[in-house]
């Protein structure tokens, strides 16, 4: 059983635009809510993350939108630069009850061409 | 500082052969988690290690899989008698404790090739 799907599988941007990630997620127990970055060849790190408890959060070009009702968050990065080409993964845990297990989704490839 | 590390890097092994990978992670985090990450796919939950202990082994695939814990710092993953759908990247992670909620530091990974 899939907990967090994510979509697309690829994304093809042009430089300067925005690129937006969906994830859906199915267990309201969730309550915390990455986004990790991975470069190939590396591990993911992470990029930014989200509770339950607010609708947005910004860093930089980079801002996860957070629907609780409709049980999904995508991020959007603004300005895409080609330096953001990466495969990126949302993710979702229980916190302590769930001793932090991250659930992830199955990864979006963005090109961001120049 | 140090980040997390893994070893090796690439292991290509023969099917059926017994392969060891290891993780050392942060020094003085506590908490430490295995995923394995398919070719296409997500990130999956293998175990996970708080100290020495291993409450949690839900994610492990069959009971070719085995983990330990040593000293609450090198973790090594066993995989006996490989198959070829064990061939994945390995990845390793540890936080301070299992009760901080926030990041998760992964290694860079072992890349496993079962021929």
């Amino acid at each position: 059983q899939q907990q967090v799907k994510q979509s697309p599988q690829s994304l093809i941007v042009q430089k300067g635009g925005i690129s937006i990630i969906n994830c859906a997620y199915e267990n309201t127990a969730f309550d915390y809510f990455p986004w990790y970055q991975q470069f190939p060849g590396k591990g993911p790190a992470l990029l930014i993350a989200i509770r339950p408890d607010v609708s947005e959060k910004k860093e930089g070009r980079f801002t996860i939108s957070f629907n609780k009702s409709a049980k999904q968050f995508s991020l959007h990065i603004m300005d895409s630069q080609p330096g953001d080409s990466a495969t990126y993964f949302c993710a979702a845990s229980r916190g302590v009850q769930g001793a932090q297990k991250l659930v992830f989704g199955q990864g979006t490839r963005l090109t961001i061409n120049p | 500082g140090a980040g997390v590390s893994q070893s090796p890097s690439n292991k290509v092994t023969e099917k059926g052969k017994d392969v060891e990978l290891r993780c050392d992670p942060i020094s003085g985090h506590t908490a430490l988690y295995w995923y394995r990450q398919s070719l296409g796919q997500g990130l999956e939950f293998l175990i996970y290690f708080q100290g020495n202990s291993a409450p949690d082994k839900s994610g492990l695939p069959s009971d070719r899989f085995s983990a330990e814990r040593t000293g609450g710092s090198v973790s090594t993953l066993t995989i006996q008698r490989t198959q070829q759908e064990d061939s994945a990247v390995y990845l390793c992670a540890s936080i301070p404790q299992v009760w901080t909620q926030g990041e998760q530091f992964f290694g860079p990974g072992t890349r496993l090739t079962v021929l």
